[in-house]
């Protein structure tokens, strides 16, 4: 079986409710923001990005907020659905520079 | 997006030995990146690859260990020497996209060391 995600916090959701995931990063000179779902046996997916001159973006059905005063990223999933289960992972870069530090990840487990 | 494919997707290898994963991109790409996923962690860099130059390796990562090819623009490989159990891994390739800090990943490489 996969082991990405065996050790990991995990999040269970019921169908059809709404979902946040948050993190905390570490780098107050990163200004770029993004979350990545990584299903069974895949890689990372990217789902969406902010960058620091923003505190909300949204897309379909994620909104990702940003909280810089105390280093705080969320992801909100609306209506989750049985293929929204997977690791989702943040990452934050800086300018500059083309590396990622990637945030320990939490399982999201939907349920019927 | 880029598509991009590794081999082998998986291997159980004997300690000791050695193993190459290839990373192959649909498209021409600069860079690209190696990760190393340990069993229910999150991801690590262990180096960037450009075309045309030697790798630059992360902290914690050395080049004896964890060689790599970059032949050219689609294509590249990480070797994993004289391996242990604890070198037991996903181990990704990514490359950047075309807008600013886009990154792709392929499937991954699960390595099991006996």
């Amino acid at each position: 079986g996969e082991s990405v995600g065996l050790h990991l916090p995990t999040l269970s959701v019921q169908e059809g409710d709404n979902s946040i995931i948050n993190c905390a990063y570490s780098n107050s000179a990163s200004d770029y923001f993004i979350w990545y779902k990584q299903e069974s046996g895949k890689g990372p997916q990217f789902i969406i990005d902010i960058r620091s001159n923003m505190d909300k973006r949204q897309g379909q059905r994620v909104t990702v907020l940003l909280n810089k005063t105390v280093k705080h990223l969320s992801l909100q999933i609306a209506a989750t659905q049985p293929g929204d289960s997977a690791v989702y992972f943040c990452a934050e870069g800086a300018s500059g520079t083309y590396k990622y530090i990637f945030g320990t990840g939490t399982r999201l487990k939907v349920l019927a | 997006s880029a598509v991009i494919s590794q081999k082998p997707s998986r291997d159980i290898c004997q300690r000791g030995t050695s193993l190459t994963i290839q990373c192959q991109v649909d498209s021409q790409v600069t860079m690209m990146f190696w990760y190393r996923q340990q069993p229910g962690q999150s991801l690590t860099l262990i180096a960037t690859a450009n075309q045309g130059s030697e790798a630059t390796y992360e902290s914690g990562f050395v080049i004896d260990k964890f060689p790599i090819s970059r032949p050219n623009l689609t294509f590249s490989t990480l070797t994993v020497s004289n391996m242990s159990p604890e070198d037991s891994s996903i181990y990704l390739c990514s490359v950047r996209g075309l807008a600013p800090y886009e990154q792709y990943f392929g499937p991954g490489t699960r390595l099991t060391v006996t």
